[in-house]
């Protein structure tokens, strides 16, 4: 069964570092979505992307993100310098259509721990 | 702001009972709504989504949708350990956002 898979699965990194989280949705979705969870918190969404350029973004994704299709397969969230409070699940989702119309397919997480 | 409210549980329901989640949200015109559960440490895996008012059934899950009232459920029947988890819900409140509730945690009693 097609799945989204995220690399890697635990990220470790010191406060201001920059750090590239990497996705690949499953082949034939054309909307992606990076949410994130903090611990014993609600997912929240940060950003959509569709046609190669952002379609929604919330307010926690400000000028530190950016997401980006390098090519055919990977989807990736940046963080450029990152902050303790950006510790967080964060997942990477897709789907075929938008979600007002259809589902969307989580990935397994990249667990972000800032020390 | 709009919201999606959902019982935080713990939720204990015997082995083979009938486990009811429940969600209420707040944008009137929001269209999709879907459960997800979440396993402690993993990520949300969609169970159900409904559109349409009334009920929608797949196997032992039962989505139910009241728009008026702006409630949405999520029926379990012959409840199986395995059910225990988080149950999320989840409503598309702009073209591609989905707000999530806190979830429900559901424990499953053998």
């Amino acid at each position: 069964e097609p799945e989204v898979t995220q690399t890697p699965s635990h990220q470790v990194t010191q406060m201001g570092q920059e750090v590239i989280l990497r996705c690949v949705p499953i082949s034939n979705h054309l909307y992606f979505y990076w949410y994130r969870q903090i611990l014993g918190q609600k997912v929240e969404f940060l950003v959509s992307f569709y046609n190669n350029e952002i379609s929604e973004k919330s307010e926690i994704f400000d000028d530190q993100f950016s997401v980006e299709r390098p090519d055919g397969s990977n989807f990736t969230l940046k963080i450029r310098s990152t902050k303790l409070e950006d510790s967080a699940m964060y997942f990477c989702a897709s789907s075929i259509q938008r979600t007002e119309n259809t589902e969307a397919f989580f990935g397994q997480g990249t667990r972000l721990t800032v020390v | 702001q709009k919201e999606v409210e959902q019982n935080s549980g713990p939720l204990s329901v015997p082995e083979g009972a009938i486990a009811s989640l429940n969600c209420t949200y707040s944008d009137r015109g929001s269209q999709s709504f879907f459960w997800y559960r979440q396993y402690s440490g993993k990520s949300p895996e969609l169970i159900m989504f409904i559109y349409s008012n009334g009920d929608k059934e797949d196997g032992r899950f039962t989505a139910q949708l009241n728009k008026a009232s702006q409630y949405v459920s999520l029926l379990i029947r012959d409840s199986q350990p395995s059910d225990s988890a988080t149950y999320l819900c989840a409503v598309n409140t702009g073209n591609e956002k989905l707000t999530f509730g806190t979830g429900t945690r559901l424990t499953i009693i053998p």
